[in-house]
């Protein structure tokens, strides 16, 4: 079974506003990553967050990882209708692979 | 090359059929994973490889699917007696250090079982 689950499973919203996702899991993490895929291609990573850490910036991106509750946020400010996309989160669960949510799919309305 | 090489980008075969997937990694990445998608879904766990050897391969589903890595590079997936509940993008993504790195993804197979 997957680790990971995002909510909500689908979000629209108007270019210019900001996009929140969260994700839960289930057990112990080294570190929690953030994948963004496009239609019919391949997961692009994004962000990671090391368990010891509680918040994380790269350009437009914000993330959050509340361990005491097993969860991370993704924040995507200022969105563009490029952002459109599916996100996934990741996590190791303390081995040597990652394990997936099931996805937030995101439409951004130029 | 710049990125993970996935081929064929698209499969279509018909059930009880054999096929192969290739997965060419980023050179000098000793970790290379198989994922499977379905629509809708996120990525699931196949297997792991560390160089040569299958570090972890609980996510196979059967003794129909079966990889290797015999020179700690290329990958083949294989699929033997496919099924049409095989039908999936299958995805292969390689990574310098496993744990501490991120992964990099090909664009996947798409393989459907008629």
């Amino acid at each position: 079974s997957q680790q990971g689950e995002e909510d909500p499973q689908a979000l629209s919203i108007q270019e210019g506003e900001n996009a929140t996702m969260n994700c839960s899991y289930k057990t112990s993490i080294n570190n929690l990553q953030w994948y963004r895929q496009n239609s019919g291609r391949g997961l692009v990573h994004l962000i990671l967050i090391r368990s010891n850490e509680r918040e994380k910036h790269s350009g437009r991106l914000r993330v959050t990882l509340d361990t005491s509750k097993k969860s991370s946020s993704l924040l995507i400010t200022a969105s563009r209708a490029a952002d459109t996309a599916s996100y996934f989160c990741a996590t190791d669960a303390g081995a040597n692979n990652l394990f997936f949510g099931t996805g937030t799919r995101l439409t951004v309305i130029p | 090359g710049a990125g993970v090489s996935q081929t064929p980008s698209n499969k279509v075969t018909e059930k009880g059929k054999y096929v192969e997937l290739r997965c060419d990694p980023i050179s000098g990445h000793t970790a290379l994973y198989w994922y499977r998608q379905s629509l809708g879904q996120g990525p699931e766990f196949l297997i792991y490889f560390q160089g040569t050897g299958a570090a972890d391969d609980s996510g196979l589903p059967n003794d129909r699917f079966f990889a290797v890595r015999p020179e700690g590079s290329v990958s083949t997936l294989k699929i033997q007696r496919t099924e049409r509940g095989d039908s999936a993008v299958y995805l292969c993504a390689s990574s310098l250090k496993p744990k501490i790195s991120p992964l990099h993804f090909g664009n996947g197979t798409r393989l459907t079982v008629t």
